[in-house]
């Protein structure tokens, strides 16, 4: 089983702090997705990353592959509340056919 | 807008019913999929589905069956609903697994209470 760790497990910060989040694995993936999930919602797709090394923006949030594709991170700027929701990491596709999603990061953006 | 719905947003049922969860989505999707999501136990896979009248057990199928009898509904079915079933259940749907990187699309959730 190709394990996806997902830390910290959970954050509070206040409104306008920075924060990164860590997805690491001891495998390599051809490709790896963020979800966010709010609460009594079901997950949302925020990005997709490829290629090793590569970093995708969407507006305050900066997403980064590892080089060796065994990790990502998410750093959100400036953070909000509405920025506030479960973060999840996971992959798709593969011979198996099975999804594998860490256990998520649970962030807390207090006003 | 594409969509995947769920039939129920909040269920409750007695243990031993039989449960009924059912999912449909409007996006042509070859591939569906049933999750339960338990606080620090993330989204674990029950049952999935890669065309009509096919399934494949997930990571924990024991207590769970599945239906798939036309391409736009994936049913989940408790044979005998227990309390340790008590969960928040997700459906998803994805066009193509083999490509990798293809959107996997989730439904709102049903939280289910056994009682």
């Amino acid at each position: 089983t190709q394990l996806l760790e997902q830390s910290p497990q959970f954050l509070s910060i206040q409104e306008g702090e920075n924060l990164t989040v860590y997805c690491n694995s001891s495998s390599v993936f051809s490709s790896l997705q963020w979800y966010r999930q709010e609460p009594g919602e079901g997950p949302v797709l925020l990005v997709t990353v490829v290629t090793g090394g590569e970093v995708k923006k969407l507006k305050r949030l900066t997403f980064q592959f590892g080089d060796a594709r065994k990790d990502s991170s998410l750093h959100i700027t400036a953070a909000q509340p509405g920025d506030t929701g479960l973060y999840l990491c996971g992959r798709s596709g593969g011979s198996n056919y099975k999804l594998t999603f860490g256990k998520g990061t649970l962030l807390t953006v207090n006003p | 807008d594409v969509k995947v719905t769920q039939s129920s947003r909040y269920l409750v049922k007695r243990t031993g019913e039989k449960v009924f969860l059912e999912c449909v989505q409007d996006m042509d999707h070859e591939n569906m999929f049933w999750y339960r999501q338990d606080p620090g136990l993330g989204l674990r896979l029950i049952y999935f589905s890669y065309d009509v009248k096919m399934k494949e057990k997930g990571d924990i199928p024991e207590g769970y069956s599945v239906s798939r009898e036309k391409k736009e509904r994936f049913s989940l079915i408790l044979e005998s609903a227990s309390t340790n079933q008590t969960s928040m259940y997700l459906c998803a749907s994805i066009s193509d697994l083999l490509a990798g990187y293809n959107e996997q699309f989730f439904g709102p959730g049903t939280r289910l209470t056994v009682l």
